[in-house]
This record gives C-alpha cells, structure tokens and sequence, in this order.
C-alpha cells in the first residue's frame, strides 16, 4: 500500500537558521508533491507544489526539492521565525486520483 | 483561492447521537472531500462528494456511519452518524478547484463524544 513518511514527529530549531523537512514515500508514482502548513485548530494552508519533472521550486524563503529516484522530497524554511512554527505535511497525487497526504513534522522556532 | 466555512466549529456529543457537518463554499466547485484528523494524525479521506452523484468512500468508511448531501456546487454536509468516543476528531471539509492543482480547506469542526 501507498506509505508517507515524514521526519520525526518535532523539529526544533533556533531563529534564523534553515529548518529541512523530508517526505519520503514507497509504492507510489506522484505526478506532483504538495507542502501544507497546518497551525493548531485550523485546516492545512497550501504552501507549494512541485511537478515530477521538476527537480527543485522555491517562494520567497521556501524551497522544495523532488528526488523521484530517492522517493524524497525536502522542504527547505531559510532564515527561520517563530512564525514559522508550525505542522508541515506533504502530500502526493497521480492525475485526478485522492491526494494522500503524510504524517506531518511539527516545526518549533525558537526564539 | 476558495474560502470555505464549516458549522459547528465545535461541538460536544452524546454516544449514540447524530451530528451533521455543514460546508459551504464560495464559489462553485465539482468536487469536494471530507477529512477526518484524528488528534495527532494526519488527515484521512473519508469520502469525495461530487454534485448530482452518490458519494465515493474510501476503505474503512461506509455510507451508513458517514451519509453525506451534495445538493448543489457550493453546499456537502457530512452526518456522523451513532457516534461512539471513537469518532471524536477533528472532521474537514476540502475542495479542489481543477487546474489549481492544491486543495482548499475549511477550518475544521472539532467534534468530542462523550
């Protein structure tokens, strides 16, 4: 079955410097990988998308990166703020089949 | 983008009652999807909604625990039917506005059975 894996259930780290995510997955064919930021009590936020085909994307302080042959992906928060705490999830979907989405890494900026 | 309300925000609830999810949307859309995000877990698809159609369940949910309403392209509602503590989550309405490519989601309706 499809499996997403996401790095450690919390991630600390302190205030400017570069917080990496990973989203690693098995027996699945993404066409596109997705990054969310969750914050408590509300609903996933759409933050980026990369394509199979495209090896890295970045917004502003983030960075995406996609390894089809690793089955990995890594998301990158340059300069990091406690604003940026947060839970990141990842998620896959191949054409117009259900987005699968992962676990989820808490992220902790500390001030 | 897509804003998307849910009622009730909250909700506390006896075992064995119903409790019915409303979703609406600011803009039509064909498909639309209900989460549920249990306390620490990611989000689990319970079913796809479309407009004019029965909805589609995933493994592990079935249409009598879960009925859901698609009476137009704005409007689902998901009933959480003979609820057990079990069911207690966090439940999410979604919608995914082709050639978009991401998902919209509403804030969540935290829902505790006693």
């Amino acid at each position: 079955s499809q499996k997403i894996e996401q790095n450690s259930e919390a991630l600390n780290i302190q205030e400017g410097k570069t917080a990496t995510l990973t989203c690693n997955y098995t027996n699945y064919s993404p066409a596109y990988l997705q990054w969310y930021r969750q914050d408590p009590g509300r609903g996933p936020v759409f933050l980026l998308l990369i394509r199979e085909n495209e090896k890295e994307k970045r917004k502003e302080r983030l960075k995406v990166t996609f390894d089809t042959t690793l089955k990995q992906s890594l998301f990158h928060i340059t300069a990091s703020q406690p604003a940026d705490s947060a839970t990141y999830l990842c998620a896959l979907r191949r054409g117009y089949q259900k987005v699968t989405f992962g676990t989820g890494t808490k992220l902790q900026v500390i001030p | 983008s897509a804003v998307i309300s849910q009622k009730p925000s909250r909700d506390i609830c006896q075992r064995g009652t119903s409790l019915t999810i409303q979703c609406q949307v600011d803009s039509q859309v064909t498909m639309m999807f209900w989460y549920r995000q249990q306390p620490g877990q990611s989000l689990t698809l319970i079913a796809t909604a479309n407009q004019g159609s029965e909805a589609t369940y995933e493994s592990g949910f079935v249409i009598d625990k879960f009925p859901i309403s698609r009476p137009n392209l704005t409007f689902s509602t998901l009933t959480v039917s003979n609820m057990s503590p079990e069911d207690s989550s966090i439940y999410l309405c979604s919608v995914d506005r082709q050639g978009d490519n991401e998902q919209f989601f509403g804030p969540g309706t935290r829902l505790t059975v006693l």
